[in-house]
């Protein structure tokens, strides 16, 4: 079982619906990160966490470090959303980062 | 444009060889952080160097080896390359020195491996 698990893995959303990506972890944490890689390839950091909720624009990012998951929401969804979307955690007890699998969403016109 | 860049941006290259990436950090940031991307394995950290001192290693190899110069670029050094080592090579610099802070990625090197 992988110490990140995210999910979906893929999803397809019609423009303006509201998204919620799903990020759960095993390890103990100090720090939770969202990624954006665009289908060029090129990764944007979206959120560095390590409580409560943040907020940019259209985007809002939660943690639960009780439960040990985080969520995405994407509002008033647009197709230049469509990308893959990758949680990353930085282990408590670890100086490393690890990554799920990501989650490849598709938003259509 | 994150302010990170990285050369080249494509390497094709034969099993057995020798490669160096170059990074250069956002103008400011003292940390640098490897990543390595492949179809098979995903996103993996690789290494992380701080103001010229190593700071955090992940799952990289004995044959790939990093340094942080004295201005701050690093380079990661792939050698003995075989085919699992075709992937994308992403850099990220941070202000700070530890994980948590937020990075800033490279566009990323596309390694290929004949």
């Amino acid at each position: 079982k992988n110490e990140v698990e995210q999910s979906p893995q893929n999803l397809t959303a019609q423009e303006g619906e509201f998204i919620t990506i799903n990020c759960s972890y095993s390890v103990g944490i100090s720090a939770l990160h969202w990624l954006q890689q665009h289908p060029g390839g090129g990764i944007v950091s979206l959120f560095m966490l390590s409580s409560g909720k943040k907020k940019h624009g259209r985007l809002i990012a939660t943690i639960n470090i009780q439960e040990k998951h985080s969520s995405l929401h994407i509002t008033a969804s647009h197709p230049r959303d469509s990308a893959v979307y990758i949680c990353a955690v930085k282990g408590g007890a670890t100086n490393k980062l690890i990554f799920g699998t990501g989650t490849l969403l598709a938003v259509q016109p | 444009d994150s302010g990170v860049t990285q050369t080249p941006k494509h390497l094709i290259t034969a099993t057995g060889q020798r490669v160096t990436l170059r990074c250069s950090p956002r103008s400011g940031d003292l940390s640098v952080y490897w990543y390595q991307q492949s179809l098979d394995q995903g996103l993996q950290f690789l290494i992380q160097y701080y103001n010229g001192e190593e700071r955090a290693k992940g799952n990289i190899l004995e044959r790939f080896s990093a340094q942080q110069f004295p201005d701050l670029h690093s380079e990661l050094n792939l050698s003995s390359l075989e085919l699992g080592d075709s992937a994308l090579y992403f850099c990220a610099s941070s202000a700070y020195g530890t994980l948590g802070n937020e990075q800033f990625f490279g566009p990323g090197t596309r390694l290929t491996v004949l």
